[in-house]
């Protein structure tokens, strides 16, 4: 079983348009994470949710909001989708609870979204 | 506020060498570290972390790393190098509650 699913692995879509990434872990974690991965391979945390509630909304453009419906899932939503979104896109989760960090986060295979 | 810089975008090993990455960090609390590998088209994956233990961690796939405090370090070892660890290596740093800060990558090539 994967641990950390993320749909679809591919997405193409035109400017301007809306889509959904989903994320789903079987894992029994609470806390899960959206980054988003740029054509030099920089990984940066966009959002993190703890058992449902936001914890982390980095400086990420409004057009994107994240949607925890119960701990195990956490979708990724866009609006009006530019060019520079273009990216690839990992779902990560982990037992981190107590705020201390120390616990590594497990990764979805990632999702690669091409904006034309 | 924390960061990781990791020194050399690329190297380039042979077979059978030593394999050194480097890691450096920045935090104003005490920090956990880590090591991930990703394969071409595939998330990350864990290799090794430090949690405030043992200051040499071993990994997996015969990879280890030492942190060493007065020199802000953490760097990535294996005696010698496969031809499947060519890969992209990122470091990370947590401290606090916040979510790991990757470093920029660096991507290990094994020539035959």
């Amino acid at each position: 079983d994967t641990a950390v699913s993320q749909t679809p692995k591919y997405l193409v879509t035109q400017m301007g348009n809306d889509k959904s990434i989903k994320c789903e872990q079987n894992l029994g974690h609470d806390t899960m994470y959206w980054y988003k991965q740029d054509s030099k391979k920089f990984l940066k945390i966009m959002f993190s949710y703890n058992n449902k509630e936001l914890i982390i909304n980095e400086t990420v453009p409004n057009r994107f909001s994240p949607k925890s419906p119960d701990k195990a899932h956490l979708n990724l939503h866009i609006n009006s989708l530019e060019l520079g979104d273009s990216a690839v896109y990992f779902c990560a989760s982990s037992q981190e609870r107590t705020g201390r960090g120390n616990t590594e986060a497990f990764f979805g295979q990632g999702t690669r979204l091409t904006v034309v | 506020a924390q960061s990781v810089t990791q020194l050399g975008s690329h190297v380039s090993v042979s077979e059978g060498a030593l394999v050194l990455l480097r890691c450096n960090y920045s935090s104003s609390v005490p920090p956990y570290l880590f090591w991930y590998v990703q394969y071409p088209n595939q998330g990350l994956q864990l290799l090794l972390k430090y949690t405030s233990a043992a200051t040499l961690v071993k990994g997996i796939n015969g990879f280890e790393a030492e942190f060493k405090k007065s020199e802000t370090s953490f760097h990535l070892t294996k005696p010698s190098a496969h031809m499947s660890d060519a890969a992209e290596y990122f470091c990370a740093v947590s401290a606090g509650r916040r979510a790991l800060t990757f470093g920029s990558g660096t991507r290990l090539q094994v020539q035959p």
